[in-house]
């Protein structure tokens, strides 16, 4: 079985500012990760997504995670944040070679201060 | 592109009646799925179907239905409504037959209220 942990149910950054959004797994097998952003009155969207092959992953609206095995995280990042990023963010993952349903982590919402 | 469509968007219920969400995806999908968002508890999972004619139980299954009509239509369906069953639904497509490196599309959700 695996599990996911989002640090922070809440992330308050001012525009401009880094974005740094958290997400720990623990999976029995090499895991696949997803990070999706849901704006409101909208569902899920997928940022981006590590698979395979080179561990630090670029998504849509300059998004970016880096897989590190070694610490079992998947953050999330972005250099400047803009006021339209402001949203709920999930952190997902499914284990290789298993089953495909995925466990969500409780998503972390990000706001973003002019 | 369509992608997931839910109907209807919103809906309020009185505790014992009984309603039906509907949900279809035109990506040809195998795979769709369920769930119910409530605040602080994340996505949790009621029912998925893994192809036409198979349908499993999720995390949440209790008070609930669900019918894989065809390959694109996915329904859930609550017998006897009851406050807690408040939610906003979501439902979701993968193209994965199995595969799990496939990501989750979805719907924009119905808002569903029971007094």
């Amino acid at each position: 079985a695996q599990s996911v942990t989002q640090l922070g149910s809440h992330v308050s950054v001012s525009e401009g500012a880094l974005v740094l959004l958290r997400c720990n797994y623990s999976s029995s097998v090499p895991p696949y990760l997803f990070w999706y952003v849901q704006y409101p009155n909208q569902g899920l969207q997928l940022l981006l997504k590590y698979t395979t092959g080179a561990t630090l992953v670029k998504g849509i609206n300059g998004f970016e995670a880096e897989f590190k095995k070694s610490e079992t995280s998947f953050h999330l990042t972005k250099p400047s944040a803009h006021m339209s990023d402001a949203a709920e963010y999930f952190c997902a993952v499914t284990p290789s070679g298993g089953s495909y349903i995925p466990t969500f982590g409780r998503g972390t919402s990000l706001i973003v201060h002019p | 592109n369509a992608g997931v469509t839910q109907t209807p968007k919103f809906q309020v219920l009185k505790t014992g009646q009984s309603m039906t969400l509907q949900c279809a995806q035109d990506m040809n999908h195998n795979s769709m799925y369920w769930y119910r968002q409530d605040p602080g508890m994340g996505l949790r999972l009621i029912y998925y179907s893994a192809s036409e004619g198979t349908t499993d139980k999720g995390e949440v299954p209790n008070g609930y239905n669900v019918s894989r009509l065809n390959k694109r239509e996915f329904s859930l369906r609550l017998e006897s409504a009851a406050p807690s069953q408040t939610s906003v639904y979501f439902c979701a497509s993968s193209g994965d037959g199995g595969v799990s490196n496939q990501p989750q599309h979805f719907g924009d959700g119905t808002r569903l209220s029971i007094l």
